[in-house]
């Protein structure tokens, strides 16, 4: 059976800081890791990773992927009160794209 | 609006009655996805259908449960006799056929069993 974790659940930071977050995962023929983050309503699709190693950036967010050691990290530089909410790692198996999720990181940034 | 719709946003119903969810996919994704979402958990595979054939079911799937995508373009999601369990987000998510740059979701129907 496919599996997520991800690490910290939870987490309380500061405007300006930087935050690492962790998801290590066990996937039957991995097709993809993706990262969403979730207000209070439907997930948003953050970053789909496929191959080791590559950075995928956008703005202040960043994830890479580490198939050997079967883990990405979700990195937030500079962070923002609008930057709270709950982050998503999720694994895609090989053939239905269906979705195998973590619990989530809440995160939440304080003025 | 050219994303994944579902209606109601909001359903609050009576142990016992039965309720349908609709979501409405992206129109040229030929693959439909439904997820349930509880308190502090990330959300649950539970059906897919790629065109109008259901191709997949979780175990979470109950016999009270039942989807539909007549056609291969809307979806319906019917729980019979609800539960308190039945209680969650039920999301709905789309994504063409040849996979693509993640998933997009529909805003959700969130259910409160009473």
């Amino acid at each position: 059976e496919d599996k997520v974790v991800q690490s910290p659940l939870s987490l309380v930071v500061h405007e300006g800081d930087t935050v690492t977050l962790n998801c290590s995962y066990e996937v039957t023929n991995f097709r993809s890791l993706l990262w969403y983050k979730q207000e209070k309503k439907a997930p948003t699709f953050l970053f789909m990773l496929t191959s080791s190693g590559i950075e995928k950036k956008s703005g202040r967010l960043s994830s890479i992927l580490d198939k050997k050691e079967l883990f990405s990290i979700l990195n937030i530089t500079a962070t923002q009160t609008g930057d709270s909410a709950i982050y998503l790692c999720a694994v895609a198996g090989a053939g239905s794209y269906q979705l195998t999720f973590g619990k989530g990181t809440k995160l939440s940034v304080i003025p | 609006d050219t994303g994944v719709s579902q209606d109601p946003r909001h359903k609050i119903t009576k142990r016992g009655q039965n309720v349908t969810f609709r979501c409405d996919p992206i129109s040229e994704h030929n693959r439909l996805y439904w997820y349930r979402q509880t308190l502090g958990q990330g959300p649950e595979f539970l059906t897919y259908f790629q065109n109008e054939a259901q191709l997949e079911k979780s175990r979470l799937l109950s016999d009270r449960f039942s989807a539909e995508r007549p056609k291969g373009s809307f979806s319906t999601l019917e729980i019979q006799r609800t539960e308190q369990g039945d209680s969650a987000m039920y999301l709905c998510a789309s994504i063409p056929w040849q996979g693509g740059d993640g998933y997009t979701f529909g805003s959700g129907t969130r259910l409160t069993v009473v």
